[in-house]
């Protein structure tokens, strides 16, 4: 058991609709991070917060927003959704807030599947 | 963009075999990590490297960061079945973790 939860475990929904993932971090850990896994690939890094600020960014689309709020849970909102983002949705968290080689403790995932 | 290519992408092999894999990038970072993900479940820190040249040993796992801190390399000794599942290189760099495109690794008892 990594620390991290996220909910929902799965997710299935249609084309257009939108949904919401909740993570909670590890006790104590201030950065959260998003990353998208499609079938058979790497993780792809969407978005970190710290703190509750974003610190970084990668290839997040448009259709995507996330936030940390005060008690440091993270919320990935994904809306308009489309055939192709259907994937497991992973979020990690860290004691860090910079990418200085700290451990990364990642959750089970939320697995979304858009019919 | 900073990209991560691990070969291979599938490996299947007996028990008791050696095995290696890589993680090239033409990008510098500056450590890179190694995780493994098993089916179900989110990926698991197994070492970090950050010096070029670093070799560290995780009792039958010895990993290895290249010279110019641009590639890695995963070696298994006598693999066994507890050994299966996607082995994923990560790389610190431009404020980003970034994740190879992982080995899917299968050993047969």
């Amino acid at each position: 058991d990594s620390g991290v939860t996220q909910t929902p475990k799965h997710l299935i929904t249609a084309t257009g609709q939108r949904v919401t993932l909740r993570c909670s971090p590890r006790s104590g850990d201030l950065s959260v991070y998003w990353y998208q896994q499609s079938l058979d690939q790497g993780l792809q890094f969407l978005i970190q917060y710290y703190n509750g600020e974003e610190r970084a960014k990668g290839n997040i689309l448009e259709r995507f927003s996330a936030q940390q709020f005060p008690d440091l849970h993270s919320e990935l909102n994904l809306s308009s959704l489309e055939l192709g983002d259907s994937a497991l949705y992973f979020c990690a968290s860290s004691a860090s807030g910079g990418m200085s080689g700290g451990e990364l403790f990642f959750g089970e995932g939320s697995r979304l599947t858009v019919l | 963009t900073q990209l991560l290519e691990q070969s291979p992408q599938f490996l299947s092999i007996q028990e008791g075999e050696n095995l290696t894999v890589y993680c090239n990038s033409s990008s510098v970072f500056s450590s890179l990590q190694w995780y493994r993900q098993e089916p179900g479940e989110g990926p698991v820190l197994l070492v970090t490297v950050v010096t070029g040249g670093e070799v560290k040993k995780l009792k039958r796992l010895t990993f290895q960061f290249g010279d110019a801190r641009k590639d890695s390399s995963l070696h298994i000794t006598a693999a066994q079945p507890g050994d299966t599942g996607l082995y994923l290189c990560a790389g610190f760099g431009n404020e980003k973790l970034t994740f190879g495109t992982g080995t899917r690794l299968t050993i047969i008892p």
